[in-house]
């Protein structure tokens, strides 16, 4: 059981170019989401999925895309990265149910864009 | 909106001595509220949640968190701090509504130990 698992750890981008991170829990979880961490800001929600097929935006989803195209995988895409996307990206899944059951956070994704 | 705030952006204290973390949220009904800490380079850990019932919530690592209603607040605390407690800490309001699960971020807290 590995829980909530990210990939890559570390990428360096440089403007304009595109790139995919993956999430994914082997917790049969329905929920998933992608935060991104920035200091002096917290966790921002960026976009999430309450099912398979499905997404949502949150707080700061301009500039990514996402797909959940099966419920063990949640994608999040930069088209055409910027500057302003280097942060810490997390992702995170939770049981279906009560809003307040337990969150389960991946280890993150530190990138730079250039 | 909901909110998350938290005042005290960084705290120092010595090994040994009592630490409480503020929080104070804005949110309508009654909230889900969580404390996270994070350790550098690493992701988040769950301290301790509260959902309802007894207002005084305890959790991991000797961690307990008091439920204030009137006050708005869910602040931190633990009886006497080790030094790998330093980390960053990160007080969150779960949004109740719409059963979305989506969680609100304070800013974070860094928490200093002083040997």
């Amino acid at each position: 059981n590995a829980g909530v698992t990210q990939t890559p750890k570390f990428r360096v981008l440089k403007t304009g170019q595109s790139m995919t991170l993956l999430c994914a829990q082997d917790m049969n979880h329905e929920y998933m989401y992608w935060y991104r961490q920035d200091p002096g800001m917290g966790l921002r929600l960026i976009h999430y999925s309450v099912g398979e097929g499905t997404t949502a935006k949150g707080e700061v989803p301009d500039g990514y895309n996402v797909s959940r195209l099966k419920k063990q995988n949640f994608l999040l895409g930069l088209e055409s990265a910027a500057p302003s996307q280097t942060s810490v990206y997390f992702c995170a899944s939770k049981s279906g149910g009560l809003a307040g059951g337990s969150r389960f956070f991946g280890p993150g994704t530190r990138l730079t864009v250039l | 909106a909901q909110s998350v705030t938290q005042p005290d952006i960084h705290i120092t204290v010595s090994e040994g001595a009592s630490l409480e973390l503020r929080c104070n949220y804005s949110y309508g009904a009654t909230p889900y509220l969580f404390w996270y800490v994070q350790s550098p380079g690493q992701g988040l850990q769950l301290l301790l949640k509260y959902f309802s019932g007894d207002t005084l919530v305890q959790g991991i690592k000797g961690f307990e968190a008091e439920f204030k209603r009137s006050q708005s607040s869910f602040n931190l605390r633990k009886p006497s701090v080790h030094w790998s407690d330093a980390a960053e800490y990160f007080c969150a309001v779960g949004d109740g509504s719409g059963n979305t699960g989506k969680l609100i971020f304070g800013q974070g807290t860094t928490l200093q130990v002083k040997p």
